[in-house]
């Protein structure tokens, strides 16, 4: 699986858009990029997830450059609920098969939104 | 649509007892279920993977004797800590897969607390 970098630590405040990025040089031509959202004492909650270009969904956009060696997520707005830690993975898997094995997890971005 | 339900959501056991925790998919059938566990303030840790009517698949580290699996139906996989200790106190979390997706989806986590 291919290992990801993000910042330990990001601040922002209520109203702003935020953007994480992940290094992840190693991605496999089959790697998804998969993003999850964990507040504490609480199981991880699936954001987004892509493959290349862009994605968006009713929470987030995940940009995700040609090379596909890093991805930014997006969220637009941050407000206080948006606190959490945020962890970039990759590994194989698609719509159709594949992405049988665990996921690993990094240490994950905390997200701190201040008012 | 996705949920994944654990129970209990917190234990707490006396040392030398052992303790089940259930993981259910509530509305699709999850051919591979996954067991994370997550200590205070560090990232989750695969544990084990366990596909259904097959014997689970443990990763290296991993008591496979002090952590028994059991995933006999397409909703419902269980965690068994036998003879508990101290330091098996921590967050326990499962996630399950249907057979045509790759995101996993997870259940909101159980906390352990040996004493």
């Amino acid at each position: 699986l291919a290992k990801t970098t993000q910042p330990i630590s990001m601040d922002s405040y209520e109203g702003q858009e935020v953007n994480i990025t992940c290094s992840h040089n190693n991605i496999a031509t089959n790697d998804y990029i998969t993003w999850y959202q964990q507040f504490p004492s609480q199981g991880p909650r699936f954001i987004i997830q892509g493959y290349k270009t862009k994605v968006t969904n009713e929470v987030a956009s995940l940009f995700i450059p040609a090379d596909r060696k890093s991805s930014t997520l997006s969220l637009p707005r941050v407000s206080l609920s948006d606190t959490a830690v945020y962890y970039c993975l990759v590994a194989a898997g698609g719509v159709t098969g594949g992405g049988a094995d665990g996921l690993t997890f990094g240490k994950g971005t905390h997200l701190i939104i201040q008012p | 649509g996705a949920v994944v339900s654990q129970h209990p959501s917190w234990v707490i056991c006396k040392s030398g007892t052992s303790v089940k925790i259930e993981c259910r998919s509530l509305d699709f059938q999850a051919t591979t279920m996954f067991w994370y566990r997550q200590f205070p303030k560090q990232s989750l840790m695969l544990m084990a993977t366990s596909n259904e009517g097959s014997k689970a698949t443990y990763e290296q580290g991993v008591e496979k004797d002090k952590f028994l699996i059991n995933h006999a139906s397409l909703t419902l996989s269980t965690l068994t800590v036998t003879s508990a200790h101290p330091e098996d106190s921590s967050f326990y979390i499962c996630s399950a897969r249907s057979g045509s997706r790759y995101e996993q989806y997870f259940g909101p986590g159980t906390r352990l607390t040996v004493t």
